[in-house]
């Protein structure tokens, strides 16, 4: 398997622009798990889903993020507007439902908005 | 809530000498999972050893072991025969079940030739 996808790897844009975020999780992965990684915060939790479905999004810092998981091999993390302080690197993780398993990240997106 | 915190934000070490990293935790829930993730300059988040709380004895993978003291709420790594290949940001993270991954914030670690 190829592991987890993210695309892009880097991606530069301004003030006010919408972003959006890929990834292919792990094939026969059932969770995936959006995380946010920046010097002051370290890695945070944005959003989880189960089977597809989103568990837990109470770390998605508000209501200009947004994430979707239309199906088991693709999902979105989706930014409008994008201000400066999103600036960050963006992982997208997935693992297997079965207990104790760890999560296998992507390369990560790292975002700079302008 | 879950809580991992990892005292130390830098440290170095001598090539082919030993290092250890601390990390503490916080939970209520008696059947847990504890990672140390190394993440190199590629930014890459690869697993370097797992810990399961149930199990007593200290998981080790080649160079790698920890020292888990569960009644302490420790998990520590310690790294033998350090080589400049483990220059990385360490993250300590917990898991309990099927709950996702909390990381502390890392530790910085240079492997001095």
């Amino acid at each position: 398997d190829a592991g987890v996808i993210q695309s892009p790897r880097h991606e530069v844009t301004e003030m006010g622009q919408e972003v959006t975020l890929r990834c292919k999780p792990i094939s026969g992965h059932n969770s995936l798990f959006w995380y946010r990684q920046t010097m002051m915060r370290g890695l945070e939790l944005l959003i989880y889903f189960n089977n597809n479905v989103p568990i837990d999004d109470s770390g998605m810092p508000e209501d200009r993020f947004s994430a979707k998981m239309p199906n088991a091999s693709f999902s979105t993390l989706k930014i409008q507007p994008s201000e400066p302080r999103d600036s960050a690197v963006y992982f997208c993780a997935s693992s297997s439902t079965r207990l104790g398993t760890e999560a296998f990240f992507g390369q990560g997106t790292r975002l700079t908005v302008v | 809530a879950q809580t991992v915190t990892q005292s130390q934000p830098e440290m170095s070490v001598q090539e082919a000498e030993t290092v250890t990293l601390s990390c503490t935790y916080d939970t209520s829930e008696n059947n847990y999972y504890l990672f140390w993730y190394k993440q190199p300059p590629s930014r890459q988040m690869i697993l370097v050893i797992r810990q399961e709380a149930y199990k007593q004895q200290n998981a080790t993978e080649n160079r790698f072991s920890v020292n888990f003291q569960k009644a302490a709420k420790s998990f520590s790594l310690k790294i033998s025969d350090s080589q400049l290949g483990d220059t990385a940001m360490y993250f300590c993270a917990h898991s309990s079940g099927n709950t996702p991954l909390v990381f502390g914030k890392g530790t910085r670690l240079s492997v001095i030739a």
